[in-house]
């Protein structure tokens, strides 16, 4: 099956310093992608959808200029959270759609576990 | 609103079949019942999609009700390693997926 693969599995920062994520399709190309972020104990909550070459489409309730999406390639999205505060500390996962692929089916990468100190 | 309703938790014993269900009542025609796995500290993984007929892959069978207002996932032969929280989701094929609380399944040895 298809793979999406983050960088990094881990990450530990200081509070006001930014930490970048990386989401990468390692064996397909994903014209889309999804950011998700889960709290201890609570299910995935959808951010925002990357779309490559465009501006991505953030949730309600989501600051995009806290979180910055960037999705210049077919095959590598990333999120950028700035200023992280320890509120931040969370599970980031991504998922990747297959471009032409009829059932637009999703494949999710392992987590981003991000804390911030 | 919530397209789905599972039950929080369940338990079902190693080496026995876990049945899971779901209630999906508003479902529209353009719909499927997808479900999906997360293991602890993992990103989620997806098991089986189903429009109306029942349908079983390797890991999973999907039993959907005539009137597609409920559905049953069936783990087989469970085993520890599918202690998870498993997700049942209803959604067009272009929609995004949105996670519900899904189902907490404790495997028992």
């Amino acid at each position: 099956g298809a793979v999406v693969s983050q960088h990094p599995s881990w990450v530990i920062c200081k509070s006001g310093t930014s930490v970048k994520i990386e989401c990468r399709s390692l064996d397909f190309q994903a014209t889309t992608m999804f950011w998700y972020r889960q709290f201890p104990k609570q299910s995935l909550m959808l951010m925002a959808t990357s779309n490559e070459g465009s501006k991505a489409t953030y949730e309600q309730g989501v600051e995009k200029d806290k979180f910055l999406i960037n999705h210049a390639s077919l095959t590598l999205s990333t999120l950028t959270v700035t200023s992280a505060h320890p509120e931040d500390s969370s599970f980031y996962i991504c998922s990747a759609a297959e471009f032409g692929r009829e059932d637009n089916e999703q494949f999710f990468g392992p987590g981003t576990r991000l804390t911030v100190l | 609103d919530a397209k789905t309703t599972q039950p929080t938790s369940m338990d079902c014993a190693e080496g026995r079949a876990a049945n899971l269900p779901c209630n999906h009542s508003t479902i529209s025609g353009n719909e499927y019942v997808y479900w999906y796995r997360q293991i602890h500290s993992q990103g989620p993984q997806y098991i089986i999609h189903g429009l109306k007929n029942n349908e079983t892959n390797e890991m999973a069978s999907l039993i959907i009700t005539e009137d597609r207002k409920s559905s049953t996932l069936i783990l087989p032969h469970a085993t520890l390693r599918d202690t998870a929280v498993y997700y049942c989701i209803v959604r067009t094929r272009d929609d995004k997926i949105i996670f519900g609380k899904g189902t907490r399944l404790h495997i028992l040895p």
